[in-house]
Order: C-alpha cells, then sequence, then structure tokens
C-alpha cells in the first residue's frame, strides 16, 4: 500500500520556468509533510516542510501548498535554475508512527539551460 | 558542524556474507533513523532508534537485518546470509529528538550495497 503517492515522475522545466509536483496521502493521521531534495550519489536533505494548520509556505523560490480535505500538498519551484535539477520526495510522518517518514517514489526534474 | 556519516560508502559482497553498515550521526542528535532505497525509489523506513533501544523495528523485512546502538550514538545495521535483492542504498537518519515536526531528520550519504 503506498501510502504518499507522488507525480509526475519526471519533469522537464526551462531555466526561470515554473516547476510543479504534486502528492497525495492516504493516511488523515500525518501531521508533518517534509519535501526533501536528492542530488546523485547524495543523502536527501530537507528543502522546506509545512503542518497542515496553514495552507502555503514559502521560503525563497519553493513553496509548498497544502489541501487537508483534498489531502493532497503540492511543491512550486519559481524561476527553476540549472542547479535545482535533481530527485524530489514528498514524505510526509506523524507522532503516532514515531515520525518515520514515508516517501513518494520522487519526481527527477531536469531544468534546461 | 559535521553531519550525519556513514560507512563504507560502498559495498560489494557475496550472496550469503554478513555485512555491516555504520553510521555516525550528528552528535547530541537523540533519534536515529535507518531508511533503504532502491533504484528510483524513495527511501523506505528499516527501523528507528530512540537513544540506545530500538523504538520501531517494523520495517526491517525479515530476522537477516538487525541493528543497534549500543551507546546511543553510533549505529551499525547488520545483514546476515545477503541475497542480491539486499542491493540497494541504506540511508542513515538523526534528528534531534523523535518528533517530526521539531527534529527534522538529516541524512547521511548512504552506503550503496551491491550483493553479487
Amino acid at each position: 500500500q503506498q501510502q504518499v503517492k507522488q507525480s509526475p515522475q519526471s519533469l522537464i522545466v526551462q531555466k526561470g520556468g515554473i516547476s510543479i509536483i504534486n502528492c497525495a496521502y492516504e493516511n488523515t493521521a500525518f501531521d508533518y509533510f517534509p519535501w526533501y531534495q536528492q542530488f546523485p550519489g547524495k543523502g536527501p536533505a530537507l528543502l522546506i516542510a509545512i503542518r497542515p494548520d496553514v495552507s502555503e509556505k514559502k521560503e525563497g523560490r519553493f513553496t509548498i501548498s497544502f489541501n487537508k480535505s483534498a489531502k493532497q500538498f503540492s511543491l512550486h519551484i519559481m524561476d527553476s535554475q540549472p542547479g535545482d535539477s535533481a530527485t524530489y520526495f514528498c514524505a510526509a510522518n506523524s507522532g503516532g508512527s514515531n515520525y518515520k517518514l514515508t516517501f513518494g517514489k520522487g519526481t527527477l526534474l531536469t531544468v534546461n539551460p | 558542524g559535521a553531519g550525519v556519516s556513514q560507512t563504507p560508502s560502498n559495498k560489494v559482497t557475496e550472496k550469503g556474507k554478513y555485512v555491516e553498515l555504520r553510521c555516525d550521526p550528528i552528535s547530541g542528535h537523540t533519534a536515529l533513523y535507518w531508511y533503504r532505497q532502491s533504484l528510483g525509489q524513495g527511501p523506505e523506513f528499516l527501523i528507528y532508534f530512540q537513544g540506545t533501544g530500538a523504538a520501531d523495528d517494523s520495517g526491517l523485512p525479515n530476522d537477516r537485518f538487525f541493528a543497534v546502538r549500543p551507546e546511543g550514538s553510533v549505529s551499525t545495521l547488520k545483514i546476515q546470509r545477503t541475497e542480491r535483492g539486499d542491493s540497494a542504498v541504506y540511508l542513515c537518519a538523526s534528528s534531534l529528538s523523535g518528533l517530526g515536526g521539531l527534529g527534522t531528520q538529516y541524512f547521511g550519504p548512504g552506503t550503496r550495497l551491491l550483493v553479487l
């Protein structure tokens, strides 16, 4: 059972464009939703995270939009840069599950110069 | 300060052999997690330590997998009688506490295990 579904699997964007990655979750007990960025050969690094008591969080060029009723959240990367090319994972956890992260399958983002 | 470190970075072994993978968490982090990442997939939870004890080992796939954290710092993931299906990147993460929102999980670079 895949508890966090992520789409698209891959995404190609031109420099300066907007990258949008979507995730949907099933477990209503989830209460923390981070996005991780992973470069080849490296471990995942936290990019931005949100709790369900807010509908949007922005940090620089990165924004999370959260829809609790639809059980969906998305990552928007504004003014995408070639250096943003990486794999992005959405994740979710809760205290009831010992805060272990459940990850989506990832989105390979390529930003063309 | 130093981040999470993992050794070895790569491990090639033969089917049936025993391997140990080591994780050095960020100093002072009480919570430690092991995840496994197969090619083209997101990390999957294996085991969670709070201090020295394994608080949740529900993700370990079978009894060939075992992990310890005897002094509440360094952790070792042990795999007995390795199988080709064990080939993956094994990731370790630590956080200041087990609280997901208050304790961001910081990941190490992983150990790439290849079982021939």
